[in-house]
Formats: structure tokens, sequence, C-alpha cells
């Protein structure tokens, strides 16, 4: 799997857009970008995953730049509940699988009030 | 209704000792796995079961044996607890096997295991 690089930590207001940005300058065709976030004390959570198209869900936007080295993960409209630790994780899954997630430091988002 | 669950949420016990962690996903997932998440906060894979079948084990020591009795379920027993296995493990579910599946894994709420 490519190896991502991300922020250690970033602060960023309450109501405001939230930008969390990796780097995957290693990525492969057939690797998709993933982002989890954990909760303190809990467990971590899916937020969103794209391959070479922009993605947008309930939680979240992610832009993935058009040479895919790069990508941003934006929460639109912060809440406090939003303050987690952000993975991004580079995976193949072209064929399914049931290969485990490699989680890296992520970046420490804390929202602020 | 949870959707993976795991029993006990603490877990405190003396080295030496043997214990079990339990999962359950009532996802209908057909994969499972282990992760283990250290002092340092990295969250490391362990294992992972495909329908019952092991599919990885990613050089954890023999004294750790999962055990998936049906789907549904995947057990960690530890065997000879020592200090360093303290740490909290998350169980997660999967859809598993399943062509241009993007397989978003479902992650329990974390066993705390301490080792005294």
């Amino acid at each position: 799997d490519a190896k991502t690089t991300q922020p250690p930590s970033m602060d960023c207001a309450e109501g405001r857009a939230a930008n969390l940005p990796c780097n995957h300058s290693t990525i492969s065709g057939n690797e998709y970008v993933y982002w989890y976030r954990q909760i303190h004390s809990q467990g971590p959570q899916y937020i969103i995953h794209g391959l070479k198209n922009n993605e947008t869900n309930e939680m979240a936007s992610l832009i993935i730049t058009e040479d895919r080295k790069s990508s941003t993960l934006i929460l639109p409209h912060a809440t406090l509940r939003d303050t987690a630790v952000y993975y991004c994780i580079v995976r193949d899954y072209s064929g399914g699988g049931a290969d485990g997630l490699t989680f890296g430091k992520g970046t420490h988002l804390i929202i602020q009030p | 209704d949870t959707a993976v669950s795991q029993t006990p949420k603490y877990l405190v016990t003396q080295m030496g000792n043997d214990k079990s962690i339990k999962c359950e996903q009532n996802l209908g997932h057909d994969t499972m796995y282990w992760y283990k998440q250290d002092s340092k906060k990295f969250l490391k894979i362990m294992f992972s079961y495909n329908n019952k079948e092991l599919i990885i084990n990613e050089t954890v020591p023999n004294r750790f044996s999962p055990k998936s009795p049906d789907k549904a379920h995947l057990n960690l027993h530890i065997n000879s607890l020592e200090l360093g296995d303290s740490a909290v493990y998350f169980c997660a579910s999967s859809p598993g096997w399943r062509k241009n599946s993007y397989n978003e894994q479902f992650f329990g709420p974390g066993t705390r295991l301490t080792v005294l």
C-alpha cells in the first residue's frame, strides 16, 4: 500500500470548514483513498473514499488532485463533535479483499469553540 | 442497534492469566478483524477472518488465538498475558470478498486490556 503523509495536528473554528490535507505521492492506479476518523475512546469510523473523482456524502467531501498524489478531506461546517484523529489511508480494493487497514499517525483535528 | 459489539469494555488482569474478548457483528458481513491500539495510539491489524477462515495473521505471538464459531462472531483468546499486551483491542467487520467493493470497515467500541 502507498504511504500517506498528514500534518500531526490542526485547529479549526467551530462552524468553519475544516480542510485536512493528505499526501500520497506513491499511489498506484488501482488504489483508493479512504478517510477514517477516531473520536476519543471510540473505534475508528469510516468517512468517505474515492478513486479519481471528487466525492461528497453526508459527512464530508473528498477532493483528489488530478495527478492523484494528494487529497483533501473537507468537513464543511465543523462542530465540536468533529474533534478527532483523522486518518488518510490508501488501499487497493480492486478485487475486494479481507486485508486490514494500515493506519498511520493521522491528523489530530481540534475544533475550537 | 449495535452493529459491532465487544465484551468486555474493560479488562484488568494479572500477568500470566488467560483471557478472552468477544466480538459480534449483526451486519451480515463476511469478514471480521482484530486490531490492537497501543499506548502510543498506533492502530495495527492483528487478524482477519473471512467466512470463518483465517486470512491474515500479522506477526502476532501465538499466545493470541482468534476463534470464529460462526460468521457473526470472532473472539480473541490470549494466553499467558504479558505487560506488553496492555492496549485497546478493536474488532471490526466488512462485507468481505466482493468484486469492486470498497469494503468499508465497521469498528466496535474497543476493549481496554490492562495487564498488571
